[in-house]
């Protein structure tokens, strides 16, 4: 079955550390890889995806093929970077989603 | 653009009643997803429309249940609801099936009393 874990459901760090949000993925084929963020009373949105290969609001995520794994990383946290983060893949079956990690920013 | 729209944006029913709940796509958007949110499950995906017919379906009962219309809203409908059924219900469209960017609507909270 296809499946996305996010090891972690609680991530704190302080501002200005970097941040690692863990994700490993088990899908058939090649999967396209998504991460989510959801801000406190806001809805969910796309913060990047693979294909894209972009960087948003300092993130970037690296899919490792081999390890199935595809890890959210911010060199240097911001306290508005605080929110609720789900890893997600898709192919040719719908969205599944990840378990989700939240993120807390100290200051 | 507008974004997706989901109404109403809270609801409150008790057990053995149904519901019914609607979900406006980005325009141009022909494709309709949703989702159950719970604090115990997380996203949980529900169906897919896309041109008026169901493409995919997650594993809840028949109770659960949806359409698209021809303009690409949408209505997911539970009958005989059930305490379990308390969740926040996300739409999200996309311009087509696949490995699409969704759009997520601001949710339908449902309170099954």
């Amino acid at each position: 079955a296809q499946r996305v874990t996010q090891p972690e459901k609680l991530l704190s760090v302080f501002k200005g550390a970097p941040v690692e949000l863990k994700c490993n993925y088990s899908y058939s084929g090649s999967p396209e890889l998504f991460w989510y963020v959801q801000y406190s009373r806001q809805r969910l949105q796309l913060l990047l995806r693979h294909i894209s290969r972009e960087s948003i609001k300092g993130f970037t995520a690296d899919l490792n093929k081999g390890e199935t794994s595809f890890h959210l990383k911010k060199p240097f946290a911001q306290e508005e970077d605080s929110a609720m983060y789900y890893c997600a893949a898709s192919g040719n079956t719908p969205l599944v989603f990840g378990k989700g990690t939240r993120l807390s920013v100290i200051a | 653009k507008a974004g997706v729209t989901q109404t109403p944006r809270y609801l409150i029913k008790t057990r053995g009643q149904q519901v019914t709940l609607s979900c406006s796509p980005i325009s141009g958007h022909r494709s309709v997803s949703w989702y159950q949110q719970t604090p115990g499950q997380g996203l949980q995906f529900l169906f897919e429309y896309f041109s008026e017919t169901q493409r995919n379906k997650g594993n809840f009962p028949g109770r659960f249940s949806g359409r698209q219309f021809s303009n690409s809203r949408s209505e997911m409908n539970v009958s005989t609801l059930e305490l379990g059924d308390s969740a926040l219900y996300l739409c999200a469209s996309s311009l087509a099936r696949g490995a699409e960017t969704q759009y997520f609507g601001p949710g339908t909270r449902l309170l099954v009393l």
